[in-house]
């Protein structure tokens, strides 16, 4: 089935530094990702809409220029969190729509970035 | 405004029980809807859709019912068993896209 690689799992940073995560479709193309945060028993607050090719589509509230996210194939998408603070420190989640379908798909999940901003 | 409301405390069961966890929402018209499997530390693993137009679907021990009149949403597991033990997430969309909006989740626990 399709699989969405999630790299790194975790990474603990300082505060001030820039952190990537590498969200891959291993199997398939993947024109649309989408990137979601999740603060501990909470649910999954949709971040951005990754696509490739053309700029991403960030949801109300989130910081184009903190979080930039680069689409620049049909497999990869990556997630900078830039010069990251303590509040930053979450669980960061990509996912990608099943390659049969565009409407009405499911979503496949990577396993998660957790990052602790010290 | 928008709501997806799943029941925030955990919900404890016996082993070999059926577990109903439930899935209302205020203000959308979804298309279809979705229900997810998250382990602790892990990203969410798809289990079932059910379409505005179904009022049932079924997998393995796995029953989902959706009621757009009542805008409810309720995940069955039969036959439980203590690996069920995770959090289940709704999910739905209001448009043409895959953009899906997530319940809080509810976290089952199957006691042996």
């Amino acid at each position: 089935g399709a699989v969405v690689s999630q790299h790194p799992s975790w990474v603990i940073c300082k505060s001030g530094t820039s952190v990537k995560i590498e969200c891959r479709s291993l199997d398939f193309q993947a024109t649309t990702m989408f990137w979601y945060r999740q603060f501990p028993k909470q649910s999954l607050m949709l971040m951005a809409t990754s696509n490739e090719g053309s700029k991403a589509t960030y949801e109300q509230g989130v910081e184009k220029d903190k979080f930039l996210i680069n689409h620049a194939s049909l497999t990869l998408s990556t997630l900078t969190v830039t010069s990251a603070h303590p509040e930053d420190s979450s669980f960061y989640i990509c996912s990608a729509p099943d390659r049969a379908k565009t409407y009405n798909s499911p979503l496949h999940f990577g396993n998660g970035t957790r990052l602790t901003v010290t | 405004s928008q709501k997806i409301e799943q029941n925030s405390e955990a919900l404890n069961i016996q082993e070999g029980k059926t577990a109903t966890l439930t899935c209302n929402y205020t203000n959308y018209s979804p298309a279809y809807l979705q229900w997810y499997r998250q382990d602790p530390g892990r990203g969410p693993v798809f289990l079932l859709l059910i379409r505005e137009n179904e009022k049932e679907k079924r997998k393995e021990r796995l029953k989902v019912t959706f009621d757009t009149t009542l805008k409810q949403s309720l995940f069955h597991i039969t036959a439980s068993q203590p690996a069920d033990s995770a959090t289940y997430l709704c999910a739905l969309n209001n448009n043409a896209g895959n953009m899906l909006t997530f319940g809080g989740g509810t976290r089952l626990m199957v006691k042996p």
